[in-house]
């Protein structure tokens, strides 16, 4: 099966800033998504994202399908984007079933 | 409208003891999933359902877990004999169908599952 490498696995930032969030497949997807896992462990759905760039609000993301990775970007970061963000992605064939990574912990300090 | 909804959200039970959890998909969804997270991991996936029928169980540790989904729409999760290693947060998925363009997947609040 396909492997997915998130990276930061943790972030600490402090209120304003921006990052970056990174995610590696090893193999091609043709499904790919963006979850915050808040701290009552709700995944929140930020974006479907299988090709290209979406923007929605402070947050942005990109997939470049053919390097096999996509990117989530957090401007102006608040406290409330604290958490951990997932990235997961379905092969071709695999009935979408999603590969998650690891996750990336971020602490939003004010 | 709703979204995918479980119950109960919290179990917890004895070692040996059978559990069912239940997921309630968004309405239309034909596509139910469901995953298990342990601590400071990402979801892994257990079984997938189209309308009624599993399509692919692959994810299932063992024979002491099962899921229905009878009526193509709500979906039970059971687990017999309970260890303590099955221990987790159990998320249920929905999206409206395999093969479509936007297969996006919602999840529910998961049910967390402790085995003492």
């Amino acid at each position: 099966g396909i492997q997915v490498e998130q990276s930061p696995p943790d972030l600490i930032l402090q209120e304003g800033a921006n990052s970056t969030l990174r995610c590696n497949f090893s193999d091609s997807v043709n499904n790919l998504q963006w979850f915050h896992q808040n701290p009552w462990g709700q995944l929140i759905n930020l974006f479907y994202i299988p090709s290209g760039t979406k923007q929605n609000g402070r947050l942005s993301a990109t997939t470049v399908a053919t390097e096999r990775y996509s990117l989530l970007y957090i401007s102006s970061s608040q406290t409330t984007d604290s958490g951990v963000y997932f990235c997961a992605g379905a092969i071709s064939g695999g009935y979408n079933k999603l590969i998650f990574g690891a996750g990336t912990r971020l602490a939003v300090h004010p | 409208g709703a979204g995918v909804s479980q119950t109960p959200s919290n179990k917890v039970t004895e070692k040996g003891k059978y559990v069912e959890l239940r997921c309630d998909p968004i309405s239309g969804h034909t596509a139910l999933y469901w995953y298990r997270q342990s601590l400071g991991q990402g979801p892994e996936f257990l079984i997938y359902f189209q309308g009624t029928g599993a399509a692919d169980d692959s994810g299932l540790p063992n024979d002491r877990f099962f899921a229905v989904r009878p009526e193509g729409s709500v979906s039970t999760l059971k687990i017999q004999r309970t260890e303590r290693g099955d221990s987790a947060v159990y998320l249920c998925a929905s999206s409206p169908m395999v093969g479509q363009t936007n297969n996006e997947q919602f999840f529910g609040p998961g049910t967390r599952l402790t085995v003492l």
